[in-house]
């Protein structure tokens, strides 16, 4: 297992344009997080689940923003109507079970223009 | 609602000299993680304290849990360029929001040669 897997590293999108990302976690772990970073800043809290189960969606996640992990293994994280406010780098970061240690991927930096 | 301060949010030093950056909460954590970050990427995994009064050190990187388990510390000596980066700390506490895992705003330290 090479750790966890984000895809596309990159996406720049015109403003109102739908975009998805995809995370791989590792293998056998049961969470899953989605964060968002801006420039210089720490990571913000967007979402978790627990196996297929989203347990908790941050107030950041607008209704324009949606993820999913259908089997418990990848997830997937839409925005809709992308805004240029939307820019940021998204983060997916896996744990075993609650309070293990997360592991990062390297991201997706999305740029709307 | 739990939250971990990071100091200093900004950090800029000569290669060769010594600095500390602290975590601390009023709240108690299980355990905590600290990160390094690269411009572009993931944060990558540093260390997990678990115990209070716990000290872990990695080369030249030292890092201190307090004894309440409410802060921590990372020492760095003889900095070098390569140190440069976002460093985050992460705790853990069961039960709490965001799936259990909160994250400082990281301090961002710059090594000049």
């Amino acid at each position: 297992d090479t750790g966890v897997s984000q895809d596309p590293r990159h996406k720049i999108t015109k403003r109102g344009q739908n975009v998805t990302f995809r995370c791989d976690p590792i293998s056998e772990h049961n969470r899953l997080y989605w964060y968002r970073q801006t420039l210089g800043q720490g990571p913000e809290f967007l979402t978790y689940f627990q196996n297929e189960a989203q347990l908790e969606k941050s107030r950041l996640l607008s209704d324009r923003f949606s993820a999913e992990r259908p089997k418990g293994s990848f997830s997937t994280l839409e925005i809709q109507r992308t805004e240029q406010g939307d820019s940021a780098m998204y983060l997916c970061a896996s744990s075993l079970e609650e309070g293990y240690v997360a592991f990062f991927g390297q991201g997706t930096r999305l740029t709307v223009v | 609602t739990q939250l971990l301060e990071q100091s200093p949010q900004f950090l800029s030093i000569q290669e060769g000299e010594n600095l500390t950056v602290y975590c601390n909460s009023s709240s108690v954590f299980s355990s905590l993680q600290w990160y390094r970050q690269e411009p572009g990427e993931g944060p990558v995994l540093l260390v997990t304290v678990v115990t209070g009064g716990e000290v872990k050190k990695l080369k030249r990187l030292t890092f201190q849990f307090g004894d309440a388990r409410k802060d921590s510390s990372l020492h760095i000596t003889a900095a070098q360029p390569g140190d440069t980066g976002l460093y985050l700390c992460a705790g853990v506490n069961y039960g709490g929001s965001q799936g259990n895992l909160i994250f400082g705003k990281g301090t961002k330290l710059s090594v000049k040669p």
